[in-house]
């Protein structure tokens, strides 16, 4: 079983709309959470943290379920620009920093 | 700051041939990580180093591929012999210890013909 899954979709949403990516993770020992992004042909970049208390960055929004072991990421007012791959990553720390990611969620903002 | 550089950007070669991938992470960090990335399986943590140390290769698919980090500012990842199914994007990565933000660099896209 691979640590962290995402839905592959493509998520295909207009501008302006609300739009929410679930990621899973299998390892209960996961102490760390992130949303990177990732552009086509391009490496991925760390989008925000996710902390357990919910934090939220302009337009975007991460949550994390450590009971049910999931991690949400809500954009608002979607943009063109948010066109991308987005991956969720799982830091599990065993003496040292050990990185999982997600397969990512493609999304698609159309005109 | 440079960030992680990597080198190539782009190898072309044949099976059977030996492929060796560059990376310099970002000065002052003590982490280091090989991932490769491909449609079907995604971005697969291959190895990673501590301290120029080597903590976890167990997602070395197999004996072809090894990894080096001679120093804090140098690691190379070596394919031989190099086999189509390798065909890939590789990235390293850099954190420093304890940090929640891992770096990439820019990934070498592999084709091997």
């Amino acid at each position: 079983r691979k640590e962290v899954e995402q839905d592959p979709g493509p998520f295909n949403v207009p501008e302006g709309a609300t739009v929410a990516f679930n990621c899973t993770y299998s390892n209960s020992a996961s102490q760390s959470f992130f949303w990177y992004r990732q552009d086509c042909r391009k490496e991925p970049k760390l989008l925000m943290s996710v902390y357990s208390s919910g934090n939220e960055d302009g337009r975007f929004t991460a949550q994390l379920n450590r009971a049910s072991q999931y991690i949400s990421l809500l954009i608002r007012d979607s943009k063109l620009s948010d066109s991308a791959t987005y991956l969720c990553a799982v830091n599990i720390v065993n003496n040292f920093n050990k990185f999982y990611f997600g397969s990512g969620t493609k999304l698609n903002v159309k005109p | 700051d440079a960030g992680v550089i990597q080198s190539p950007r782009h190898e072309v070669t044949e099976m059977g041939q030996e492929v060796t991938l560059r990376c310099k992470p970002i000065s002052g960090h003590n982490s280091l990580f090989w991932y490769r990335q491909t449609m079907m399986r995604g971005l697969e943590l291959l190895i990673y180093f501590n301290n120029n140390v080597p903590i976890d290769d167990s997602g070395m698919p197999e004996d072809r591929f090894s990894a080096k980090m001679p120093n804090a500012s140098f690691s190379t990842l070596k394919i031989q012999p190099s086999e189509p199914r390798d065909s890939a994007v590789y990235f390293c990565a850099s954190s420093f210890g304890g940090s929640e933000k891992l770096f990439f660099g820019s990934g070498t896209q592999l084709s091997v013909l």
